[in-house]
This record gives C-alpha cells, structure tokens and sequence, in this order.
C-alpha cells in the first residue's frame, strides 16, 4: 500500500537536545511538506520541498532545519534553537497537479 | 495569496441531526478547495475536493460542500451526523494553477462535537 509513515509516534527529549523526525514516502510525489500543529492554531507549515536537494523555508521555519537528499524522504530537525518545540507534527506530500496533500500519522514531540 | 477563515472553532450536534460547518476564503486568482478530517492523534484525511465542475462536490463518510463563488464560501454538510463523526475538520485553499510552490492554507479548523 502506498502512504507516507512518520516515526516514531511519539518523542521525548530534554531540553536543549537536537532531534530529528522521519518522514518516508512511498506515493512518488515530488513535493514534502513539515507542519507544526498547536491546539487551537491550525496547521503552521515550517518548511517544504519542490525536488529532491531543494527546499523552502515556510511561515515558521526558525529552530527547524531539513533535507531531501531522496525523493521518498524528508527528515525534519528541531534544533535547540526552537524555543518551544512540544507540538505534534505532521509530514505531507503532494500531487502537483492540484495541490492535494497526503498526511502521515503524525510525530507528538514532548521537551521535558 | 489566498486565506480561508473557519468562524466556528466548536460545533455541538446531537447524533442524527444534519449539521454544517462553515468554511469562507478569499483569493485573487481561481481556487481549489479541500476539506480535511482529523481523528484525535492521527494526520489529516481528505474528506471532499473542488477542483473544478459541478458546484456541489460530494465525498466519504456521507459529507458533501457547495462551492458557491460569489459568496466564496465552501461549506461542509452532513445530513445526519454520528457519533464517529466526531474530530477536528479543516478547510484549505490553494490557486488553481498547480505545482508545490502553490501552497495549501488551512482555516483553524472546527472541532465537530456529536452527543447521544
């Protein structure tokens, strides 16, 4: 079955750690998508990929860092310059043909 | 650049009654209209799509929207809601044109709450 899988579920670090999320593929879709997901905010899009070896920074998109060295794969970085990095979030991508977007399980990050 | 604007952030429904949650959008340019469903901790999962054609766009799970242009509203309906219906439900927009560099916005989101 083709989907986009997130890991792990859920995440716990200290504060001040680096961590990094994962984001496969399986649909061939060349565009990825990171969102952040607070309660009441919606979804807040940190950063996306048109190509493999490129990337945009989105609306939020400090304390984050990624990289697409592979179609299949997006990994996302919350580095310890994230001020508030508990949040839950989610991985995408994309047919580019009408903008629709295919949504992973999702990542609930916890800084203890 | 586009917007959507999701005015009800709760929606309380008794189980077998019709309900409807409101989605308006503003844009320049043409749009594509999607509403997304969200289960506690899980992703997002397309309920209904407008891209182009007929007006009134019908999905899973017994939803279905009408596009209506001039008043740019893209409203979800369901006739009779159950219990299972309840989650957080978004509306997103985007320019009909295509292409990653045309980004997907997501309204707040209403969280559909369907009692006994």
């Amino acid at each position: 079955d083709g989907g986009i899988t997130q890991s792990p579920k859920y995440l716990f670090r200290k504060e001040g750690q680096n961590v990094t999320l994962s984001c496969e593929q399986n649909l061939n879709h060349d565009a990825m998508y990171w969102y952040r997901q607070d309660p009441g905010q919606g979804l807040r899009l940190i950063y996306y990929s048109q190509i493999v070896n490129d990337f945009q920074k989105g609306d939020i998109a400090e304390g984050y860092s990624v990289s697409r060295e592979k179609k299949e794969s997006f990994p996302l970085t919350v580095t310890s310059a994230q001020k508030n990095p508990t949040a839950f979030y989610l991985c995408a991508s994309s047919i580019k043909r009408n903008n629709e977007q295919f949504f992973g399980p999702g990542t609930r990050l916890t800084v203890l | 650049a586009q917007s959507v604007t999701q005015l009800d952030s709760q929606v309380p429904v008794f189980e077998e009654a019709p309900v409807e949650l409101r989605c308006n959008y503003s844009s320049s340019v043409s749009v594509y209209l999607f509403w997304y469903v969200q289960y506690p901790n899980q992703g997002l999962q397309l309920l209904l799509k407008y891209l182009s054609g007929s007006t009134l766009v019908k999905g899973i799970n017994g939803f279905e929207a009408e596009f209506n242009k001039s008043q740019t509203s893209f409203h979800l309906r369901k006739p009779s809601v159950h219990i299972s219906d309840t989650a957080e439900y978004f509306c997103a927009v985007s320019g009909a044109y295509g292409g990653a560099t045309n980004k997907l916005i997501f309204g707040t989101g209403t969280l559909l709450a369907v009692q006994p």
